[in-house]
């Protein structure tokens, strides 16, 4: 099944402890990203993939960082979180180029609700 | 700039109502890529549609139906007769031909009343 995966869904956790939400697709695509959802705020891209070893910021990336090692993986790291990072936070994949232009958009894993207390 | 406007925050409507999505959007790009997203209450995000900026025909699936106007940038979506199944938070996004970047609008909270 086509997927992309998120680890974990739910995390509380307190001011500068170290943080990664790990993000996985199975679908080899080029392009991989991150956002995160407020209230009022909509969806706001952190960074984004357009393959390995290439990424690049987004409207919000202060705070953040990525990783793209591997053609499959995205991990977000949250060095020293607060509380104005709490939030959810959705991982995407898509594939840059599409045959005949059909291009689907984005695929979407479940969400990871993050809570910096 | 680049940018989204969904300037309807929440919408409510009885079963059977037909509704409009208002969607608005800047850009310098000539080509860029529109789409629609639903997020309902389990909280995953749902691809709807995507519309090219050199293809005005406007589209239609089932109960759902989007206007493209280039000339008011706008890309409106229409639910016919809505479901309470309808019920979610609706998201436009817009992705500029240049760079990779993708531009979401606030959302609109849609309530269809049983």
């Amino acid at each position: 099944e086509a997927q992309v995966t998120q680890n974990p869904r739910y995390l509380i956790t307190v001011t500068g402890k170290k943080l990664t939400v790990t993000c996985s697709q199975n679908m080899n695509h080029e392009y991989m990203s991150w956002y995160r959802q407020d209230p009022g705020l909509g969806l706001r891209q952190i960074y984004y993939s357009m393959n390995v070893e290439v990424t690049d910021k987004g409207d919000v990336p202060e705070g953040y960082k990525v990783s793209r090692k591997e053609k499959r993986n995205f991990p977000l790291i949250l060095e020293s979180p607060s509380p104005n990072q709490t939030s959810l936070y959705f991982c995407a994949s898509r594939l840059m180029r599409v045959a005949g232009g059909r291009e689907r958009g984005q695929y979407f894993g479940p969400g990871t609700r993050l809570t910096v207390l | 700039a680049q940018k989204v406007t969904q300037a309807q925050t929440e919408i409510s409507v009885v079963e059977k109502e037909d509704v409009t999505l208002d969607c608005v959007y800047e850009t310098r790009d000539t080509t860029y890529y529109l789409f629609w997203y639903k997020q309902p209450p389990s909280g995953e995000l749902v691809f709807l549609i995507r519309r090219n900026s050199f293809d005005e025909q406007n589209e239609i699936s089932g109960r759902y139906s989007w206007n493209f106007q280039k000339s008011t940038s706008s890309f409106n979506f229409t639910i016919t007769a809505s479901q309470v199944v309808d019920s979610a938070v609706y998201f436009c996004a817009l992705r500029p031909n240049t760079g990779n970047q993708f531009y979401f609008g606030t959302g609109t909270s849609l309530t269809v009343i049983p």
